[in-house]
């Protein structure tokens, strides 16, 4: 099974209107971090969070991390319709390999 | 921040075939990652590309399938052997974005499918 899973696995909603997607994974991790995908592209780097940080902040997204309930959030505030794409978060286990696994995504469609 | 490229974009394949897709990174890289996505699937890592030596495949990937080059440090292939309809994919490349940041650049990925 994937290391990190996506919650929901999609979210519809209109513009202006703020989208938060979840991240669960089962083992510690060194850090974690999330992607976006534009319609079957390649990923584009978000933000990573460290296992010793709690919150971050980059323009309108903010991504938290509870290590106490192996889970992450991603919110994107004031969302616009160029924001419709596929979310994935990635972790890179404690202690493992320094490469990321990446979790099935969130599908994110935001109407204008 | 790296800029990379992938050849071809997306292709049709015939089942039986093989496909060599090429990574191209405006850089020099010490490693290079190949990666599938299936449909609606997340990314699974195929192999780790280190020039100047085999590519280390991860689990259920094997050399034979998935032959990998990696001539110079700004430059990959990953070919596609024996192709099955199964075998349809979106294929990444990517780098690190600074040795140890475990942050990855992706390739704009190419889009195969076997029929």
């Amino acid at each position: 099974s994937q290391q990190g899973e996506e919650d929901p696995q999609a979210l519809s909603i209109q513009e202006g209107e703020n989208a938060t997607m979840n991240c669960s994974y089962k083992t510690s991790i060194n850090n974690l971090q999330w992607y976006r995908q534009n319609s079957g592209r390649g990923l584009v780097h978000l933000i990573l969070i460290r296992s010793n940080e709690r919150e971050k902040h980059s323009g309108r997204l903010r991504v938290t991390l509870d290590t106490s309930k192996k889970s992450s959030s991603l919110l994107i505030t004031a969302s616009r319709a160029a924001d419709t794409a596929s979310y994935f978060c990635a972790t890179v286990i404690s202690g493992g390999s320094y490469i990321p696994t990446f979790g099935r995504g969130t599908s994110l469609i935001v109407h204008p | 921040s790296a800029v990379i490229s992938q050849k071809p974009s997306r292709d049709i394949c015939q089942r039986g075939t093989s496909l060599t897709i090429q990574c191209q990174v405006d850089s020099q890289v010490t490693m290079m990652f190949w990666y599938r996505q299936q449909p609606g699937q997340s990314l699974t890592l195929i192999a780790t590309a280190n020039q100047g030596s085999e590519a280390t495949y991860e689990s259920g990937f094997v050399i034979d399938k998935f032959p990998i080059s990696r001539p110079n440090l700004t430059f990959s292939t990953l070919t596609v052997s024996n192709m099955s309809p199964e075998d349809s994919s979106i294929y990444l490349c990517s780098v690190e974005d600074q040795l140890g940041s475990n942050e990855q650049f992706f390739g704009p990925g190419t889009r195969l499918t076997v029929l």
